[in-house]
């Protein structure tokens, strides 16, 4: 089945320790995003792509790092320069321009603790 | 600055009956907008998505609209069913070029009570 998919579902992070979250999807998308989810709040931009081996800040990206080697596959990586890391992250696909208004998709997201 | 605000921010209803969620946006240059329904712990999923020149979308037990001169949308949910309970989220999306960018707004949290 097509789809996108988020590994780990839960992780724990030590103060100071890098960690990476996988997103991978088999939509054929061009364009993935990563989004950090925090209670009462709506989902704001960290990191975004719309083409392989391009990708651009979003509104929050600091303390945070992607790479995008492979369409179907853009990692994220929560480094420890970002300050309060604890939330629920939803990486998405879109389709390319072009396709008309592209259908997101969402992951089932990551739930990151810092311990 | 983009930004789309919804409303309730809470909603308890008793099962069977209808309600609406509305949401109002200020996204330029408008693209589309969207619902999802986001049950706790996971991912959104789509409802709905209207461009501009749609007013009105179902599916299924949910109906939206969409005013664009006004800037505004509603989402209708007929016979509310338990299964229901979710964050509402409406998301608008502007493109520049070909660049979609996707607003979110905060969501309404319904509830839906026996």
């Amino acid at each position: 089945d097509g789809g996108i998919t988020q590994s780990p579902k839960y992780l724990f992070r030590k103060e100071g320790q890098n960690v990476t979250l996988s997103c991978e999807q088999n939509l054929n998308h061009d364009a993935m995003y990563w989004y950090r989810q925090d209670p009462g709040q709506g989902l704001r931009l960290i990191y975004y792509s719309q083409i392989v081996n391009d990708f651009q800040k979003g509104d929050i990206a600091e303390g945070y790092s992607v790479s995008r080697e492979k369409k179907e596959s853009f990692p994220l990586t929560v480094t420890s320069a970002q300050k309060n890391p604890t939330a629920f992250y939803l990486c998405a696909s879109i389709p390319g321009p072009g396709e008309g208004p592209g259908e997101a998709f969402f992951g089932q997201g990551t739930r990151l603790t810092v311990v | 600055k983009n930004q789309v605000e919804q409303s309730p921010q809470s909603l308890i209803i008793l099962e069977g009956k209808n309600c609406t969620l509305q949401c109002n946006y200020t996204v330029s240059p408008f693209s589309n907008l969207r619902w999802y329904k986001q049950d706790t712990g996971r991912g959104p999923v789509s409802l709905t998505i209207m461009t501009f020149s749609e007013n009105t979308k179902s599916n299924g037990r949910y109906t939206a609209t969409l005013d664009a001169d006004t800037k505004q949308s509603s989402l209708h949910i007929t016979a509310s069913q338990l299964s229901d309970s979710a964050s509402y989220i409406c998301v608008v999306s502007a493109s520049n070029f070909g660049n979609e960018k996707l607003t979110f707004g905060t969501g309404t949290r319904l509830t839906i009570i026996p």
